[in-house]
């Protein structure tokens, strides 16, 4: 059972549709991020917290949104989406920011926008 | 920048067969990290190995083994006597100053049974 829970695991959503994902972890890290797994690419980075704050943004739509209430918890709200962003949206934690530790992912949730 | 190449989209061999995953990177920073994770069918990432860039000491764990070259660059993973089980995407990844973790296509390794 991995450290960090994402849920749901599976998502169908229309393109006018609001849904939102959910991350959470109790390894006491505080450090949690959202990237973006689709099809034949790279992962790639969207979104970091370090104790809750938000660090980072890579360039993301603004059709997502993220919200990290505390430490534990991290979610990605979706609007009016798009087909390509079909992907599989992987959470992960560390301990912080600014240190080189391993990661711990979870499952992940599989998007597809109809 | 940094980057991370995984030259070989998929490999497919035959239960028992050794397979070698190839990694290569670029990165201007002296101090880095390097990792391997799998991606097994369920999804989720479970981590590997990590590696810093002062240790170029080659690591043994069961089936598994890293090779580091830090004059090539490179940092190969095998898999020895492979099984069903190992059947994953395999990536690599990196990560330097700027503390991201940056990530290769990934392998998709098949062991046919």
């Amino acid at each position: 059972e991995t450290g960090v829970t994402q849920t749901p695991r599976h998502l169908v959503m229309g393109m006018t549709n609001k849904k939102s994902l959910k991350c959470e972890q109790h390894l006491g890290h505080n450090a949690m991020y959202w990237y973006k797994q689709s099809a034949k690419k790279p992962l790639e980075l969207m979104f970091v917290y370090n104790f809750k704050e938000q660090t980072e943004n890579n360039s993301v739509p603004s059709r997502f949104s993220p919200e990290c209430p505390n430490s534990s918890h991290l979610f990605l709200h979706l609007h009016t989406l798009q087909p390509e962003d079909s992907a599989l949206y992987l959470c992960a934690s560390s301990q912080e920011r600014r240190t080189l530790n391993s990661y711990t992912f979870g499952s992940g949730t599989r998007l597809t926008v109809v | 920048a940094q980057k991370v190449t995984q030259a070989q989209t998929e490999i497919s061999v035959v239960e028992k067969e050794d397979v070698t995953l190839d990694c290569v990177y670029e990165t201007r920073d002296t101090t880095y990290y390097l990792f391997w994770y799998k991606q097994p069918p369920s999804g989720e990432l479970v981590f590997l190995i990590r590696r810093n860039s002062f240790d170029e000491q080659n690591e043994i764990s069961g089936r598994y083994s890293w090779n580091f070259q830090k004059s090539t660059s490179s940092f190969n993973f095998t898999i020895t006597a492979s099984q069903v089980v190992d059947s994953a995407v395999y990536f690599c990844a990196l990560s330097g100053g700027d503390y991201k973790l940056s990530f290769g296509a990934g392998t998709t390794v098949t062991v046919r049974a």
